[in-house]
């Protein structure tokens, strides 16, 4: 079955990184676009990025841009999202997901805390 | 690109039908068929409800149904029970350079 597991959350410092990791298995992962997904605590769903099947094409959401770079590595069928610059407002849960257009399977989600 | 517009919220009594609205624009719910409907417990990953404007996947309930009609896509639950009292959100893809949009979110109340 479809499996996705993301890793690498934590309590980070303002101005830090963090790289989120996305283990997946049951699927061919080399053939879907793939997408990171956050939502802060009692706050909606906010789409942060999504990278096509091949790598090719990468787009952000305005608040992550310059900051975040989503990569994925189809040899270890695992998604990437490298966290650069934090601040308070990137405290979410983020969620990686699964195909371009239809967002049909969700990971359980790892926890980000930026807190000084 | 801004969020897609839903209620804050929606209830019913069991066994009622309840509707929520997804209000986009023309580069989003209106340009595509690509509207997707999210159910979400506390807590919990969401859950892919309705995909494609109107299609349910495997294991969904048939109480469960899409539409959409101009810049506004719905999701209507009939025979509402206590299990679907949750948050529920609509997504689309857009034109826009973001190309990935979720609304705002609706929480269901069962009476």
């Amino acid at each position: 079955q479809v499996q996705l597991v993301e890793s690498g959350g934590g309590v980070v410092q303002p101005g830090r990184s963090l790289r989120l990791s996305c283990a997946t298995s049951g699927f061919t992962f080399s053939s879907y676009g793939m997408h990171w997904v956050r939502q802060a605590p009692g706050k909606g769903l906010e789409w942060v990025a999504v990278i096509w099947y091949d790598g090719s094409n990468k787009f952000y959401a305005d608040s992550v841009k310059g900051r975040f770079t989503i990569s994925r590595d189809n040899s270890k069928n695992t998604l990437y999202l490298q966290m650069n610059s934090l601040r308070a407002e990137d405290t979410a849960v983020y969620y990686c997901a699964r195909r371009l257009h239809t967002i049909d399977y969700w990971g359980q989600g790892t926890l980000v805390t930026v807190s000084s | 690109q801004s969020a897609l517009t839903q209620p804050a919220s929606v209830s019913g009594s069991p066994g009622q039908s309840i509707t929520i609205s997804c209000t986009g624009t023309s580069s989003d719910v209106g340009g595509y068929n690509y509207v997707s409907w999210y159910q979400q417990h506390p807590g919990k990953a969401p859950k892919l409800m309705i995909y494609d404007v109107s299609n349910r996947p495997s294991g969904v309930s048939t109480r469960f149904s899409g539409s959409k009609s101009g810049n506004t896509a719905s999701l209507t639950i009939s025979g509402l029970q206590a299990e679907d009292e949750a948050d529920y959100y609509c997504s689309s893809y857009t034109s826009s350079n973001t190309p990935y949009v979720f609304g705002t979110g609706t929480k269901v109340t069962v009476l």
